[in-house]
């Protein structure tokens, strides 16, 4: 089993749609939690930070589900710019460091 | 500006001719890495650095090498590329209090033929 999972689309969507994706994660001692944002092979940027008690941040939404191990993503009112692929990140302690994983993505096309 | 910058962009090469890719961070971070990124894979780390002249090796470190001398730079060293280090590569930086957001280069788009 992968340490992080993510369904890879694409999902297309029209404008104006509300959208959401799952990632879960393998390693029960995950400590921290984002969504990372990448424009076709651009650079990934932070999207967001998945807070234990769900966080809101415009039309996003993350929330964090400890005992079923995902992390979702909420986008309401779905734009054209909103089209990108949409990582999963996960931190977690591991052998005394901290260790990063990251989801291979799930692409999404919203469609005018 | 707060950045990561990375040279160069694009590189196309040959087999076995030694390259360095640069990256430097103007953020005074104490944490940077490398990442390749490989359609299906995903991003997967090379190496990455806690500190200077602290460095250690991610999930896919072989046929790699890093130096970390000043807290700013953080070269990627292929000795003897070959072709299945093809890849995009992208150099990150993050600070090591509060949430810990992770800042990415531009990335390198690396052929070897």
């Amino acid at each position: 089993r992968k340490e992080v999972e993510q369904d890879p689309g694409p999902f297309n969507v029209p404008e104006g749609a509300t959208v959401a994706f799952n990632c879960t994660y393998s390693n029960s001692a995950s400590q921290s939690f984002f969504w990372y944002r990448q424009d076709c092979r651009k650079e990934p940027k932070l999207l967001m930070s998945v807070y234990s008690s769900g966080n809101e941040d415009g039309r996003f939404t993350a929330q964090l589900n400890r005992a079923s191990q995902y992390i979702s993503l909420l986008i309401r009112d779905s734009k054209l710019s909103d089209s990108a692929t949409y990582l999963c990140v996960v931190r977690a302690f591991s052998g005394g460091y901290q260790k990063v994983t990251f989801g291979t993505g799930t692409k999404l096309q919203v469609i005018p | 500006e707060a950045q990561v910058t990375q040279n160069p962009r694009y590189l196309i090469t040959v087999t076995g001719k030694k390259l360095t890719v640069t990256c430097s961070q103007n953020m005074n971070h104490e944490y940077m890495s490398w990442y390749r990124q490989d359609p299906g894979l995903g991003l997967r780390q090379i190496y990455y650095s806690m500190n200077v002249e602290v460095t250690d090796k991610g999930d896919v470190p072989e046929g790699y090498k890093v130096s970390r001398k000043e807290k700013r730079n953080f070269p990627l060293i292929l000795e003897s590329p070959s072709p299945n280090q093809t890849s995009l590569y992208f150099c990150a930086s993050r600070g090591t209090s509060g949430y810990y957001e992770q800042y990415f280069g531009p990335g390198t788009r690396l052929t070897v033929t």
